[in-house]
């Protein structure tokens, strides 16, 4: 348990629709990261927020936004859904950007038809 | 950041120690090496980070060679639940950018 929350754990969507994914991170962490994992590969880093900011950006389309809200959650919205954005998006939450652990949630997995 | 390389696959015996290699010959002064964990259809767990020193906690310990080029995860008495795909990162002080690679799946055989 890291008390990294992500909901829903499943959905299913047809090309062309929009999706909104959503992470309760840990009391207490400022800083939220979002990653997506294709099936047979490691997760690939989508963006971090940083005090609601973004502060980071792998390299993802803009069609895949996000927002972090005053009590840390977060939200990662993804429009105009290709079928290759089917995957497991998992989200990440740490007290601080310096080293130290990231916690991360169970994941929702996407499929889009 | 900094890459690593690491076997595709390896097994090793249930109740024996698991050593798991690393090599990030690329890694810079101010780049600390993770390594992380994902059991089947969960999200990654940490193991354990180091910068230059070793470093051992509840669940592994890491060595990392005199010149950082390479490291090693150690689980000290491997049980079936540690089979996952284990990923050795290089990450930067201050970004919680993580490249993580396909990672090296371990098998814990009985």
């Amino acid at each position: 348990e890291t008390g990294v929350t992500q909901s829903p754990t499943h959905l299913i969507k047809t090309r062309g629709q929009q999706v909104t994914l959503r992470c309760s991170s840990q009391s207490g962490h400022n800083t939220v990261s979002w990653y997506q994992q294709a099936l047979g590969q490691g997760p690939q880093f989508i963006f971090q927020y940083y005090r609601e900011e973004e502060n980071g950006r792998g390299n993802f389309p803009p069609r895949f936004s996000g927002l972090q809200f005053p009590n840390y959650s977060s939200e990662l919205n993804v429009n105009a859904l290709e079928l290759d954005d089917s995957a497991l998006y998992l989200c990440a939450s740490s007290l601080q950007q310096g080293p130290g652990e990231l916690f991360f949630g169970e994941g929702s997995r996407l499929t889009v038809l | 950041d900094a890459k690593t390389t690491q076997p595709p696959s390896m097994d090793c015996a249930e109740g024996r120690a698991a050593n798991l290699p690393c090599n990030h010959s690329t890694i810079s002064g101010n780049e600390y090496v993770y390594w992380y964990r994902q059991i089947h259809s969960q999200g990654p767990q940490y193991i354990i980070h180091g910068l230059k020193n070793n470093e051992t906690n509840e669940m592994a310990s890491l060595i990392i060679t005199e010149d950082r080029k390479s490291s090693t995860l150690i689980l000290p008495h491997a049980t079936l639940r540690d089979t996952a795909v284990y990923y050795c990162i290089v990450r930067v002080d201050g970004n919680n950018r993580l490249a993580f690679g396909k990672g090296n799946q371990v098998v814990v055989i009985p």
